[in-house]
């Protein structure tokens, strides 16, 4: 089974500061990684994905992510936070093997301070 | 540019009865899928189709149903209305293949009295 934590359910940082968002997985094979962003009364939007290949990859917004198998994470960072990056932030998961629905972690409530 | 819908974007109904929400995307997508959104627990996924005719119960399918008669639509059904399916819901879709990101529409929030 395929399964997401993210450990913290609200993340504050200072505007200008670097931010970091995790996000443990687990699945029974190799792991297809997306990131999404949902802002008030909007639907999810998409940031990033790790399939493959690189491990840290570049994403929407100065978003990037760092792909750890050893760790199984897959943590959301930015180098320089901005107040218009407060939203939820949710991780999801899928294996490779075949055509099965993401699984999303529970969310990250991320706020940003002037 | 494509894009996928879902209406209404806000519905109250009473308890008991039957609820249709309408979901609709311009991608040609095979792939849709119905999540319901509740504080502490995140996404969680409904009914799912990987094309047309075919539907899939998700992790909280009880007292929810779906069908695929094209590839644009995949309407939701609440049979019976109750309070504990007041939620935000969301629908999605997406290209075959584990590779490929989910798009989401707007959502609909959902209100059982």
């Amino acid at each position: 089974a395929q399964s997401v934590a993210q450990p913290e359910d609200q993340v504050n940082v200072a505007e200008g500061n670097p931010l970091t968002v995790k996000c443990t997985y687990s699945v029974s094979g190799n792991p297809y990684l997306f990131w999404y962003v949902q802002y008030p009364n909007r639907g999810l939007q998409f940031l990033l994905k790790y399939i493959t290949g690189d491990n840290l990859v570049k994403g929407s917004y100065g978003f990037e992510a760092e792909f750890n198998k050893s760790q199984t994470s897959f943590h959301l960072k930015k180098p320089s936070a901005l107040v218009s990056d407060s939203a939820l932030y949710f991780c999801a998961v899928r294996d490779n093997s075949g055509n099965t629905p993401l699984v999303f972690g529970k969310g990250t409530r991320l706020s940003v301070i002037a | 540019d494509a894009e996928i819908t879902q209406s209404p974007r806000h519905k109250i109904t009473e308890t008991g009865r039957q609820v249709t929400l309408a979901c609709h995307q311009t991608w040609n997508h095979n792939n849709m899928f119905w999540y319901r959104q509740d504080l502490g627990h995140g996404l969680r996924l409904i009914h799912y189709s990987y094309g047309v005719h075919d539907t899939n119960k998700g992790e909280v399918s009880d007292g929810y149903s779906v069908s695929r008669s094209n590839t644009e639509d995949l309407p939701l059904t609440l049979e019976s209305a109750a309070s504990s399916q007041t939620s935000v819901y969301f629908c999605a879709s997406s290209e075959p293949g584990p590779q490929y990101e989910q798009y989401f529409g707007p959502g609909t929030r959902l209100t059982v009295t």
